[in-house]
């Protein structure tokens, strides 16, 4: 089945600075989202990202399908962008979704 | 607000007894998915129903049932519970079977004393 990872595992930040979070995939996939799983454990949905770029605020994303990898962007971090950052991808043959294993963000004031 | 709505928020039992966590989709998704993610841990797919009918299993024990009901709610039963049992449990929804934005209700914490 597919396998999906993410990187780096784990960044600290100073607050005001920006950030690339990458997620590999390791096949060819009709969709996938961008999550930010937050301090007090929600799970918020931050892009819908088949392909291509989209812009939300300071996060912005990019999927480049044919090379199976997808960039999340967060300019100016501030506090509130701490937590665990979660893609995920259909899986290839199955009924439901695969996820990365998350990148820890923490940013400091 | 994702539009799913998962209750108990919060939940306190003992070892060896039984819950229902309760999820209600968001209007119109046909497809619900349970997800345990324990301490510090990744997200661990139990299983998901599509209009009632369940459509795949994953590492879910046999001491835990799911069901999707005709208004297409679902409840997720977990018995004979043990300590390792304490987690974040998830319930999710889609608008078709694995395609489409998948949205996540605010989640059930369950501790197991």
């Amino acid at each position: 089945g597919i396998q999906v990872e993410q990187s780096p595992p784990d960044l600290i930040l100073q607050e005001g600075a920006n950030s690339t979070l990458r997620c590999n995939f390791s096949d060819s996939v009709n969709n996938l989202q961008w999550f930010h799983q937050n301090p007090w454990g929600q799970l918020i949905n931050l892009f819908y990202i088949p392909s291509g770029t989209k812009q939300n605020g300071r996060l912005s994303a990019t999927t480049v399908a044919t090379e199976r990898y997808s960039l999340l962007y967060i300019s100016s971090s501030q506090t509130t962008d701490s937590g665990v950052y979660f893609c995920a991808v259909p899986k290839t043959y199955g009924q439901n979704f695969v996820f990365g294993p998350g990148t820890r963000l923490s940013v400091l004031p | 607000d994702s539009g799913v709505t998962q209750t108990p928020k919060h939940l306190i039992t003992a070892t060896g007894q039984r819950v229902t966590l309760r999820c209600s989709p968001r209007s119109g998704d046909l497809s619900v998915y349970w997800y345990q993610q324990s301490l510090d841990q990744g997200l661990q797919f139990l299983i998901q129903y599509y209009n009632g009918e369940e459509r795949a299993k994953g590492n879910i024990l046999e001491r835990f049932s799911a069901q999707q009901f005709p208004d297409l709610h679902s409840e997720l039963n977990l018995s004979s519970l043990e300590l390792g049992d304490s987690a974040l449990y998830f319930c999710a929804s889609s608008r078709e079977v694995n395609t489409g934005e998948l949205f996540f209700g605010e989640g059930s914490r369950l501790t197991v004393l």
